[in-house]
């Protein structure tokens, strides 16, 4: 079966500093990937997703993820932290070309900003 | 930008009271979801619709959740008897293709259930 899991369910960094969000995955198959964020009290916007075009993806508001098969990792990262991205990010897996049709999401990672 | 709604954002109801919430999906999609996210915990696939009928449901989708699409445009889940269990935000989500096409999933701002 297909999981992902979220290395830290609270990460806080000062702004301007590196961003960094872990996200490791188990799939029988090359799966697709996405990191969703939440803001608070709003629903899930799609930051980026990986579908094998390229292990680098680069996403909105400037985060980017790298897919590493050997290490069955997708980690999120930003060079430098905005107080505005404070926020719930979740990673999340789908199978590629089965009939699943879910999304199966980590339990997310609080991102904290210090000014 | 094109997005997908639901009404209520929030609804309190009292235990063993059926509650129906509603989506309306980004118009040209054909893929419908809902999720669950209960305070504190991850959020969880509920079921998937396609073609007026469940493509799939998880096992938290038993006998007193329904599904439907009415009407050209809104997807309602029904609760038929609510549980003090079922209190959690509900998002509804819409893509073009199924998820195992990579087709993006977008979701709505969730309907924050309460059950007393």
């Amino acid at each position: 079966a297909q999981s992902v899991t979220q290395l830290g369910s609270h990460v806080s960094v000062s702004e301007g500093a590196l961003v960094l969000l872990r996200c490791n995955y188990s799939s029988s198959v090359p799966p697709y990937l996405f990191w969703y964020v939440q803001y608070p009290n709003q629903g899930l916007q799609l930051l980026l997703k990986y579908t094998s075009a390229a292990t680098l993806v680069k996403g909105i508001n400037g985060f980017e993820a790298e897919f590493k098969k050997s290490e069955t990792s997708f980690h999120l990262t930003k060079p430098s932290a905005h107080m505005s991205d404070a926020a719930e990010y979740f990673c999340a897996v789908s199978d590629r070309g089965s009939s699943a049709s879910k999304i199966i999401f980590g339990s997310g990672t609080r991102l904290s900003i210090r000014p | 930008e094109p997005e997908v709604t639901q009404t209520p954002s929030h609804q309190v109801t009292q235990m063993g009271q059926e509650v129906i919430l509603r989506c309306v999906p980004i118009s040209n999609h054909l893929y419908f979801y809902w999720y669950r996210q209960i305070l504190g915990q991850k959020v969880e696939f509920l079921v998937s619709f396609y073609n007026n009928e469940i493509s799939e449901k998880s096992e938290i989708f038993d006998d007193q959740f329904s599904v439907e699409r009415p009407d050209g445009s809104n997807f309602t889940l029904k609760i038929r008897s609510t549980k003090l269990e079922d209190s959690a935000m509900y998002f509804c989500a819409s893509s073009l293709g199924p998820a195992s096409s990579s087709d993006t999933q977008y979701f709505g701002p969730g309907t924050r259930l309460t059950v007393l």
